[in-house]
């Protein structure tokens, strides 16, 4: 069965730092992968997502994926944190053929400090 | 163009009542979703739909039940609620193409006393 695996529940980081949120997927073909973000008391927005070809992918709000396939992971990266960033962070996949189902991570949560 | 609406936005149920979240999409989407989001959990899928008609189990089904009549609705069920329902229900919908994303509704903040 597909899983998603989010190993950091929760992250502290100051602003002005970079940061890196990591997920690690289980599935036995090419994933369609995504990363969504949820502000306190808000629904899901979708921050970028890979399906084929470069495995660096930019979203928005100046975050950036990486797919390596190697290690099954689709990891989070941002240069320089804002405080607005401050949100829990959940990674996806969509298994295609029969199912077309999207299975999330437990989702980690990104505290920013001044 | 309202997207994903979500009724009712917040319930407060008793154990053992019955009620029915509403999800209803006006983007003519194929895929829709319900999702349950707890603390330390993530958001695990109840049951999904791809099509009109069309129902199936996701990871957590047990104690819901769910229909597809129109394209547009999308409806949740529970029969005999119990405390551990306790929780936010999101509703999702999406086009059929693999990399396209879910369209949320803005959740259900549901209590089960």
């Amino acid at each position: 069965a597909q899983s998603v695996t989010q190993p950091d529940i929760h992250i502290t980081v100051s602003e002005g730092a970079s940061l890196e949120l990591r997920c690690n997927y289980s599935y036995g073909a090419t994933p369609y992968l995504f990363w969504y973000v949820q502000s306190p008391g808000q629904g899901l927005q979708l921050l970028l997502k890979y399906f084929s070809g470069d495995t660096l992918v930019q979203g928005i709000k100046g975050f950036e994926a990486e797919f390596k396939r190697s290690q099954s992971s689709f990891n989070l990266r941002k240069p320089s944190v804002h405080w607005s960033d401050a949100a829990e962070y959940f990674c996806a996949v969509f298994l295609s053929g029969g199912y077309q189902k999207v299975t999330f991570g437990t989702g980690t949560k990104l505290q920013v400090i001044p | 163009n309202a997207g994903v609406t979500q009724t009712p936005k917040f319930r407060v149920l008793k154990t053992g009542q019955s009620m029915t979240l509403l999800c209803a999409q006006d983007m003519n989407h194929e895929y829709m979703y319900w999702y349950r989001q707890d603390p330390g959990m993530g958001l695990r899928l109840i049951h999904y739909s791809v099509g009109e008609g069309t129902t199936a189990k996701g990871e957590v089904p047990d104690g819901y039940n769910v229909s597809r009549l129109k394209k547009q609705n999308f409806l949740l069920g529970l029969e005999s609620a119990a405390p551990s329902q306790t929780s936010v229900y999101f509703c999702a919908s999406r086009p059929t193409g693999a990399n396209e994303k879910l369209f949320f509704g803005s959740g259900t903040q549901l209590s089960v006393l």
